[in-house]
């Protein structure tokens, strides 16, 4: 069964901190790994990462893949309160169809000003 | 730009009342889908729709059924609710495969 798992579930940091969120996945068949990012209600998309070490970059957002020990980490620097979220991690299995996402249980970001 | 609208944003229902919950798209994707999310559980994926006429069960469909109206509806009907169908539910689309869902804000459903 396709299976991925978050940590930390729940972290709380200062304005200006660097924070490392982790996603640690088991699938059939990999196809792509997603980070999405919920504020109050509809997620939102942040990352599709396929390839193993690249990075992908949005401001002060990041993340890169490590396809041969399963995980992906999702890096914010210079963090502000806007970035108070629950911060999610989906992959995709090529077995279950181009149409079936398993997503995590979410890392619930709290950042303090 | 609308994007993806779910009506209503929130239910109460009684054990064993029925209801449906209707979605909408306006950027013509040819995927729908509805997942539920519990506390601690993540989003789980109840069913989808890969293009208009087709239907397909997800991680967990039992109490569930949908209809794909057209391109543009994908409506879910809990036909005899039970507390354990008390969640958060998001209708999302996407041009094709899984990658990029665009998310509606959810229908808070209480079951009681």
């Amino acid at each position: 069964e396709d299976k991925v798992v978050q940590s930390p579930l729940s972290l709380v940091v200062h304005e200006g901190d660097t924070v490392t969120l982790n996603c640690s996945y088991e699938v059939t068949n990999f196809r792509s790994l997603l980070w999405y990012k919920q504020e109050k209600k509809a997620p939102t998309f942040l990352f599709m990462l396929t390839s193993s070490g690249i990075e992908k970059k949005s401001g002060r957002l990041s993340s890169i893949l490590d396809k041969k020990e399963l995980f992906s980490i999702l890096n914010i620097t210079a963090t502000q309160t806007g970035d108070s979220a629950v911060y999610l991690c989906a992959v995709e299995d090529r077995t279950q169809g181009a149409q079936k996402l398993v997503f995590g249980q979410g890392t619930r970001l709290t950042i303090n000003p | 730009n609308a994007g993806v609208t779910q009506t209503p944003k929130f239910q109460v229902l009684k054990t064993g009342q029925s209801m449906t919950l209707q979605c909408a798209q306006d950027m013509n994707h040819n995927s729908m889908y509805w997942y539920r999310q519990d506390p601690g559980m993540g989003l789980r994926l109840i069913y989808y729709s890969a293009s208009e006429g087709t239907t397909d069960k997800g991680e967990v469909p039992n109490g569930y059924n949908v209809s794909r109206l057209n391109k543009r509806e994908f409506s879910l009907r809990l036909e005899s609710a039970a507390p354990s169908q008390t969640s958060v539910y998001f209708c999302a689309s996407s041009v094709g495969g899984s990658e990029k869902l665009f998310f509606g804000s959810g229908t808070q459903l209480s079951v009681l």
